[in-house]
């Protein structure tokens, strides 16, 4: 079946060090790829997705391009803030939109230090 | 954004004790709903599939007489834990699709079982 593996956490940065998280999947078909964003307290937001190869999605100075060679959605942004601290998750769903089942990774929890 | 709701936030209850668990779409109607439930450190699981007016769909594995689900509107499905036990305490994620858009998560709800 589809799964995706993330890069284990916790991970800590200074602020305005440059962050990547790794994210690789497996999946039948061509699925879409999702990053979803978890702030404390509240539910997961959708950061940004790739539904075709070589697509790359980017929101709030976060980037991740559909690598479909090497089966990889790494997460990148240049200067993390404090606000960015969070736990992000790597996902994959058969559909553009994500409205379908989604197969998570297992998250990885962020802290930004100033 | 679309928002989705979830009560209670954390819920404490005896073994053998029946709890319920409230989901809602606050701005939007959602003929289906998921349901994950997510251990610490892993990732989010999906149980279940809410479909409003029909039987909700498991995954494998998923106790269908332990874990009740009931998709009474298009506003709001419940997730009921029936004779709950200590092994059942976790964390219980909800979401729900917008009509042509990603999924919107619910904050979750914590279970713990004594």
């Amino acid at each position: 079946g589809d799964s995706v593996t993330q890069m284990e956490g916790p991970v800590t940065l200074s602020e305005e060090a440059f962050l990547t998280i790794n994210c690789t999947y497996t999946a039948t078909g061509y699925p879409s790829l999702f990053w979803y964003v978890q702030y404390p307290g509240e539910g997961l937001q959708l950061l940004l997705k790739a539904t075709k190869a070589d697509d790359k999605g980017s929101n709030k100075g976060f980037e991740a391009t559909y690598r479909k060679e090497t089966t990889s959605f790494h997460l990148e942004k240049g200067s993390v803030q404090v606000s960015d601290s969070a736990v992000y998750f790597c996902a994959l769903s058969g559909s553009n939109f994500g409205n379908e089942k989604l197969t998570f990774g297992t998250g990885t929890r962020l802290t930004i230090i100033p | 954004g679309a928002v989705v709701s979830q009560h209670p936030s954390w819920v404490i209850c005896k073994s053998g004790t029946s709890v319920k668990i409230e989901c809602r779409s606050l701005d939007f109607q959602a003929t289906t709903m998921f349901w994950y439930r997510q251990f610490p450190k892993q990732s989010l699981m999906l149980m279940a599939t809410s479909n409003e007016g029909s039987k909700a769909t498991y995954e494998q594995g998923v106790e269908k007489d332990k874990f009740l689900i009931n998709h009474a509107s298009l506003t709001l499905s419940t997730l009921t834990v029936t004779s709950a036990h200590p092994e059942d305490s976790s964390f219980y994620i909800c979401s729900a699709p917008a009509p042509g858009e990603t999924q919107y998560f619910g904050p979750g709800t914590r279970l713990l079982v004594l």
